[in-house]
């Protein structure tokens, strides 16, 4: 059984801070890797693509993938109050896509 | 907005009607998923289709029925639903899969279903 392991949180930080969102998974024959945020009742939204081992930057978003240990995250900075969501971690490998059960994000303003 | 539609956005239904579900892209993809997803839970992959072909069932009940008309549009018809069936459900696409990078798939703004 392929697994996602997220922290279901809450995670708390104050605005203007960095939030830091993990993930782990089980597949390591997984090569894609992604970061959705979903609002309360809303659709998830893809945020964050990463492939390779390292750091990918966009804007106030940064996804960073660690194969070797099946580690992968995303930081926001400057964390704002309207980035309060629940942010799923998907992995695919040669099996269908799968989720983490998310984490659920609060800033604080 | 969204480059997957979903129609309709919210349905109510008996135990006894028939209903569909319509998904519509317009991004050349060529693989469309239906998800359902339960409050406070990750989407649950239900079908995926690949070149308008069925390719995966994750052992969905036959009162849900999916069918894939064109590389466009996708439907999911609904018969005889319970109402633990009430959840939001997602059509989604992208690139179908293949070796080694996926793309990622894009979602529609989801159906909200209520069985009563």
């Amino acid at each position: 059984q392929k697994e996602v392991e997220q922290n279901s949180g809450p995670l708390s930080v104050p605005e203007g801070a960095i939030a830091s969102l993990n993930c782990t998974y089980s597949d390591r024959g997984s090569q894609s890797f992604f970061w959705y945020r979903q609002y309360s009742g809303k659709s998830p939204e893809l945020i964050m693509s990463i492939y390779s081992n390292g750091d990918k930057e966009d804007g106030r978003f940064t996804a960073q993938l660690n194969k070797a240990s099946q580690y992968v995250s995303l930081l926001i900075r400057d964390s704002q109050p309207s980035d309060s969501a629940t942010y799923l971690c998907a992995v695919k490998g040669n099996t269908p896509l799968v989720f983490g059960k998310g984490t659920r994000l609060s800033v604080i303003a | 907005d969204t480059e997957v539609t979903q129609t309709p956005k919210h349905l109510v239904m008996g135990m006894t009607n028939k209903k569909s579900l319509k998904c519509e892209q317009h991004m050349g993809h060529r693989a469309m998923y239906w998800y359902k997803q339960k409050a406070k839970k990750p989407p649950e992959l239900m079908f995926v289709y690949s070149y308008e072909k069925l390719s995966i069932n994750e052992s969905v009940p036959s009162r849900f029925s999916p069918e894939c008309p064109n590389s466009s549009l996708l439907n999911l018809h609904l018969h005889a639903l319970q109402p633990e069936d009430s959840a939001l459900y997602l059509c989604a696409s992208s690139h179908p899969s293949g070796i080694g990078i996926n793309q990622p798939q894009h979602f529609g703004d989801g159906t909200r279903l209520s069985i009563l």
